[in-house]
This record gives structure tokens, sequence and C-alpha cells, in this order.
């Protein structure tokens, strides 16, 4: 257990919407990922973090933005929610050297 | 475009039996490869394999890499119902500052009947 915490852990929104998930981390962690799993599809890289105010685009970046103002915060916005966007997002982090991920419980988006 | 692709998707076994799950992958500047067992929640770190040939064993699971033929297979024996869960395969594979995040395959997702 590497100290993760997501919030909420489920959440129902309508189209259109403005939509933020928080990723909170104890483990003072550089890295840190975001991650939504999908039937058919496995889990895909939305935006990941190498730093404070250091992030980039992942696999599936479109219509989602982040933000890391603290080293234990990983933001992920949804600006205007939309059907396609409800998922299962996890998010992960990793120590400074490379090896394997951690990931938090999750949390369940439902767009109506 | 990194591709990790996993077989079977689906298997059903009875307790007691032994079965191989397959990863292959096809990646460039590859770092590691991974296994994580996901129950209904977040997934759970299993084995990280580096170096072609390595065996690595944690109880009844264990895992190999082959970097030549790029696959790597997970290995449960005498299984038990509690290990019935998706398995996934991912793979570190950074383009550049070293920080990408993980190309995951679709998973297997194993049945133990009892």
């Amino acid at each position: 257990d590497a100290g993760i915490t997501q919030s909420p852990r489920h959440k129902v929104t309508e189209t259109g919407t403005p939509v933020t998930l928080r990723c909170h981390q104890t483990e003072n962690h550089r890295y840190m990922y975001w991650y939504r799993q999908d039937p058919g599809h496995g889990l895909r890289l939305i935006h990941y973090s190498y730093g404070v105010k250091d992030t980039d685009k992942g696999e599936v970046s479109d219509g989602y933005s982040v933000s890391r103002s603290k080293t234990e915060d990983f933001l992920l916005t949804l600006e205007s929610a939309t059907s396609s966007q409800t998922s299962v997002y996890f998010c992960a982090t990793r120590g400074a050297d490379p090896g394997e991920q951690y990931f938090g419980p999750g949390t369940r988006l439902t767009v109506t | 475009e990194d591709k990790v692709v996993q077989s079977p998707l689906s298997l059903v076994v009875h307790e007691g039996d032994t079965v191989t799950l397959n990863c292959s992958y096809e990646v460039t500047n590859f770092r590691s490869l991974l296994w994580y067992k996901q129950e209904k929640k977040a997934p759970t770190f299993l084995f990280m394999l580096t170096s072609s040939g390595i065996e690595k064993k944690s109880g009844r699971l264990s895992s190999i890499l082959d970097k030549k033929e790029l696959f790597s297979i997970l290995n449960i024996t005498a299984t038990q119902t509690g290990d019935s869960a998706v398995y996934l395969c991912a793979v570190e594979a950074p383009s550049g500052g070293g920080a990408d995040g993980l190309t995951f395959g679709k998973g297997t997702h194993l049945i133990i009947q009892p």
C-alpha cells in the first residue's frame, strides 16, 4: 500500500458539466499518473507528471487536463464531461527509481 | 505505437491445475515488463522483469522474460480459487524524460473453479 487515496470514489454527473478528480499520495513519489480502464480496452494512460508543475500527455488525453501544484496532489479535470468519459479512473505513483507503479483505489465516474 | 498483447483473454480451469499466461510486446526503448493482479479493485503488483532468462518467483507464481522473442509468461501452479482475477501485463518504454506511463495489455481473465 503506497498511501494513495482518490476522491471522490464514485461520481455521477451530467453531460457538459466540469468534473475534477483528486489523487493524493503520502509517499513523496516524484511521478504520478492518471489511467482510465474500460472493458475491451484495458488500462490506458491519460496524463502523467514528472514533478510539480511538470506534466505531459498520454495516449488518451483529449478532453482531459491535469495540474500538479504540490508533490502529493495530482488533479484530473474533465472540462465538459461526455458520456464517452464514463469509466473507472486510476491514479498511480512511482518513486524516482524505475520500478513498479502503485495504484490508488480508483474512481468510478458515470456521465449521464 | 507501442503494443502489448495478452493471451488468452479468458481462461477457466479447475482448482489444482497449472496455468500459463502469455504476454507479447512490440515497443521501442524497452525498459521493463510488469505483471499485475486485479480483483475488482486496484491492480496489485506481482513482478517486474528487466533481464532475459531470469525467473522471478513468489510462492506458486513465477514469471520469465524473453527479450529476444519479445514475450513473457506468468505461471501459476496448484491454482486456488483465490487466484481468480484479471492478470495484467504492462511494459515500461519511456520515450523521452523517462517518466512515461505503462502500456498495458487487455488482461487475461482467469477463473478457477472449485
